[in-house]
């Protein structure tokens, strides 16, 4: 079965510095993986993905992640974390078994992110 | 403006009453999902769409029904609604079901009492 997780309930850093939200994932065939951001009584929105080519991607807003195989990882970074980045953090992967067939789309917990001034 | 809308944002209902909540997409995608959004469970697939027509269970479908008749429209139908339905529900819709991202709704916060 396939799944994904985010160790962290809540990450906290200053303005300025840089930021890591964590993901981990589980899957049976190669991952396509997103993160997606949820700010306030709003509905998620998309900031990168990985599909295949380059192990990092860069996304919406200055983030950017790094898709490693080996660890199984697919950590969201940014180099100077801004206040008004702190929001609700999911990501979501989805198996492309060998074959072709696909597994549903399966979001993490979510992680929130607190940037203080 | 692209965009998913659903309705109502808020609704408080009582155990039994059926409840529809409308979804409505502009951009002419084909693949249309619906997700319950509860705390420390993340989200959570109820239904999905392929296209017109085709519909599918996600992980957690008892007690929804969906339809899908046009392209642009997905709604989700509680026919007796019950207390652990209290959640806050998405709609998403994407271009492609596999590779493409996810625009979502604002959210429907539902309480059932």
């Amino acid at each position: 079965a396939q799944s994904v997780a985010q160790p962290e309930d809540q990450v906290n850093v200053a303005e300025g510095n840089p930021l890591t939200v964590k993901c981990t994932y589980s899957v049976s065939g190669n991952p396509y993986l997103f993160w997606y951001v949820q700010y306030p009584n709003r509905g998620l929105q998309f900031l990168l993905k990985y599909i295949t080519g380059d192990n990092l991607v860069k996304g919406s807003y200055g983030f950017e992640a790094e898709f490693n195989k080996s660890q199984t990882s697919f950590h969201l970074k940014k180099p100077s974390a801004l206040v008004s980045d702190s929001a609700l953090y999911f990501c979501a992967v989805r198996a492309i078994r060998y074959g072709g067939s696909q597994g549903n789309l399966i979001f993490g917990k979510g992680t929130k992110l607190s940037v203080k001034p | 403006e692209a965009q998913v809308t659903q309705n109502p944002r808020y609704l408080i209902t009582v155990t039994g009453k059926k409840l529809t909540v409308t979804c409505s997409q502009n951009m002419n995608h084909e693949y249309m999902s619906w997700y319950r959004q509860d705390p420390g469970l993340g989200l959570r697939q109820i239904y999905y769409s392929m296209n017109v027509e085709v519909t599918d269970k996600g992980d957690v479908p008892e007690g929804y029904k969906v339809s899908r008749k046009e392209k642009r429209n997905f709604p989700l139908i509680l026919e007796s609604p019950s207390p652990n339905q209290t959640s806050l529900y998405f709609c998403a819709s994407s271009d492609t079901a596999v590779t493409g991202e996810l625009f979502f709704g604002e959210g429907s916060r539902l309480t059932v009492l």
